[in-house]
């Protein structure tokens, strides 16, 4: 049984730093490929990053390039997003969701999901 | 990059059929078979119920179907139930490598 428990979230100022972190079970990370898509308050998916069963690519929404990472801890099972230069925009809640293609790279779909964590930002 | 085109609101009478149409273009919904649903209950976490245009994962309702046509796909439910209002979001790859949300559909059962 899949399962995916996100951690991490919490308020923060504009301009700051939070790493999210993803804890899989039922499956290993290290075989699929992962996404993080968000959910502001009141407002519709937005999809974040994506990151390659191997780790080899990673890719990103416009939204977020350049600020924010994607990886993960192979030995602890757990898929990580960094985000930096954090701006209001960026309150929403995170989820990590797995892609229903292994393999995918990234045109795949989002499989099974967590509960999300919420992230605000704010000062 | 604009999220993909979906009507607000729709709503329906328990045992009809209604379709969610998702509107996009040649660089997204045209260009791949690779267009998922999605339904999300208050509060809850997003579920999938379509993947690559038409496929249906298993435990999902057969009342649940999709399609594609050009640059719109098209999510159907037929034999309306209660338990099925709800947002509803599609999804697309693109040919920038991302991939972009429809802006939601909420669905109302009268």
């Amino acid at each position: 049984q899949v399962h995916l428990v996100e951690s991490g979230g919490g308020v923060v100022q504009p301009g700051g730093s939070l790493r999210l972190s993803c804890a899989a079970s039922g499956f290993t990370l290290s075989n699929n490929a992962m996404h993080w898509v968000r959910q502001a308050p009141g407002k519709g998916l937005e999809w974040v990053a994506f990151i390659r069963y191997d780790g080899s690519n990673m890719f990103f929404a416009d939204s977020v390039k350049g600020r924010f990472t994607i990886s993960r801890d192979n030995s602890k099972n757990t898929l990580y997003l960094q985000m930096n230069s954090l701006r209001p925009d960026d309150t929403a809640l995170y989820y990590c969701a797995k892609d229903g293609n292994p393999y995918s790279n990234p045109a795949g779909y989002f499989e099974s999901w967590g509960q999300g964590t919420l992230v605000t930002v704010s000062s | 990059q604009s999220a993909l085109s979906q009507p607000a609101s729709v709503s329906g009478s328990p045992g009809q059929s209604i379709t969610i149409s998702c509107t996009g273009t040649s660089s997204d919904v045209g260009a791949y078979a690779s267009v998922s649903w999605y339904q999300q209950h208050p509060g809850k976490a997003p579920k999938l119920l379509i993947y690559d245009v038409s496929n249906r994962p298993s435990g999902i309702s057969y009342r649940f179907s999709g399609s594609k046509s050009g640059n719109t796909a098209s999510l159907t439910i037929s034999g309306l139930q209660a338990e099925d209002e709800a947002d509803y979001y599609c999804n697309s790859y693109t040919t920038s490598a991302t991939l972009l949300f429809g802006g939601g559909t909420k669905l109302t059962v009268l």
